[in-house]
């Protein structure tokens, strides 16, 4: 147990479907992350909050769409995706340098 | 921007062998950290180690950050081992980690 809880565990989802993944911490950061793990892939940065500004939005296309409403929260909102958008995605929150990962959503686009 | 290369890139161990995993980066860097995800996804972090030496029970990990490697080390290994470890790094006054390809570990029993 890291401290950072991501819900759902699985998703499944079609192409023309609107969704949310949902991130929460409660260790007192300040920061949080979106990552994206594909198959035979590097973990990617999507997304970074520094007190809840975005501070980095890696070349992302627009239909994921990321909220930050307070500190502890973190949402990736996701709509009219493609299948190479399958993958596990992993929030990450930090305090200082060092990154505590959630067990991630992993999410499969039909 | 900056490169992390892992190797090897996949290990198979009996269980009670030693290991040692190696990260190269192409850059100076003032954060770089080894993570753990196991099985089911979950990454877990060993070490925070841009410089140095450190150990945590049968772990330890090694960085000469002046030739840009770090090392980490698994003693008597056990199947709970098993997992792909990664390194990741972030350049001076940067919050984005980037990230090797990892390093497959299969520990037998």
């Amino acid at each position: 147990e890291t401290g950072v809880t991501q819900t759902p565990r699985h998703l499944v989802m079609g192409m023309t479907n609107k969704k949310s993944l949902k991130c929460e911490q409660h260790l007192g950061h300040n920061a949080m992350y979106w990552y994206k793990q594909s198959a035979k892939k590097p973990l990617e940065l999507m997304f970074v909050y520094s007190l809840e500004e975005r501070v980095e939005n890696n070349s992302v296309p627009s239909r994921f769409s990321p909220e930050c409403p307070n500190s502890s929260h973190l949402f990736l909102h996701l709509h009219t995706l493609q299948p190479e958008d399958s993958a596990l995605y992993l929030c990450a929150s930090s305090h200082g340098y060092i990154q505590y990962f959630g067990a991630g959503t992993r999410l499969s686009v039909l | 921007g900056i490169q992390v290369e892992q190797s090897p890139p996949d290990l198979i161990l009996q269980e009670g062998a030693n290991s040692t995993l190696r990260c190269n980066f192409s850059d100076s860097v003032n954060n770089l950290q080894w993570f753990h995800q196991n099985p089911w996804g979950q990454l877990i972090n060993l070490f925070y180690i841009p410089s140095g030496t450190k150990q945590n029970g049968r772990l330890s990990a090694t960085t000469v950050a002046t030739e840009r490697y770090s090392l980490l080390y698994i003693s008597s290994s056990q199947t709970t081992d098993s997992g792909v470890y990664f390194c990741a790094v972030a350049p001076g006054g940067s919050e984005k980690l980037v990230f090797g390809k990892g390093t497959k570990l299969t520990v037998n029993p």
